[in-house]
């Protein structure tokens, strides 16, 4: 089944601690994204990437870090978070350029 | 950049039709998508206009006029289960990595 996985899907933790939102998917895509959904706010990009090794900023990405090692993953790593980073966070996957994009279930994360 | 404008929330009947609309001011254009998300669930693909006009599919159909930064989702047949947020979507026209969202659309569908 074509899909795009992340987990956690519920994360709890505490302000400072290091952690890693892992996403995959199988369907052999090029690009990937990293969304965090906020009440009133939408949906905002925080990372891209268009392939292996090449990632860019999106709207929001202050406290967040990406990598694209392996085409089928792109983990979301927040090296301290705060509790500004609280939110429900989306990652997503599309075939081509400006294609439609495929999101992962979300991971909810709170930060205490 | 690009600015996306759609109302907050709507409310319609069962079995009727209700139009979803949605403006923006972007500084180029390379199409607009519609995703439903039902509450507490991802997004999930609806439709997608490149050119201007109608695009229907089955209760589905989304409009889009270029010139006037304008599209439209119309849902017919209204069912219960079409209760969720409707979010609009553009892409940038020089970086296809990126994306811009809507704050979406909630409708509750009432009996």
């Amino acid at each position: 089944e074509a899909q795009v996985t992340q987990n956690p899907r519920y994360l709890i933790t505490v302000t400072g601690k290091k952690l890693t939102v892992t996403c995959s998917q199988n369907m052999n895509h090029e690009y990937m994204s990293w969304y965090r959904q906020d009440p009133g706010l939408g949906l905002r990009q925080i990372y891209y990437s268009m392939n292996v090794e090449v990632t860019d900023k999106g709207d929001v990405p202050e406290g967040y870090k990406v990598s694209r090692k392996e085409k089928r993953n792109f983990p979301l790593i927040l090296e301290s978070p705060s509790p500004n980073q609280t939110s429900l966070y989306f990652c997503a996957s599309s075939g081509t350029p400006g294609g439609t994009q495929y999101f992962g279930p979300g991971t909810r994360l709170l930060v205490l | 950049g690009q600015n996306i404008d759609q109302p907050t929330e709507m409310t319609a009947t069962e079995g009727a039709i209700v139009q979803i609309n949605c403006t923006y001011q972007t500084s180029g254009f390379n199409g607009l998508f519609w995703y439903q998300q039902h509450a507490g669930e991802a997004p999930t693909f609806l439709s997608y206009n490149v050119l201007d006009g109608l695009e229907e599919k089955g209760r589905f159909s989304s409009f889009l006029s270029r010139s006037k930064g304008y599209s439209y989702l119309l849902l017919k047949e209204l069912q219960m289960k079409d209760s969720a947020s409707y979010l609009c979507a553009v892409r940038d026209p020089t970086n296809a990595g990126k994306s811009t969202f809507g704050d979406g659309t909630t409708l509750t569908v009432k009996p």
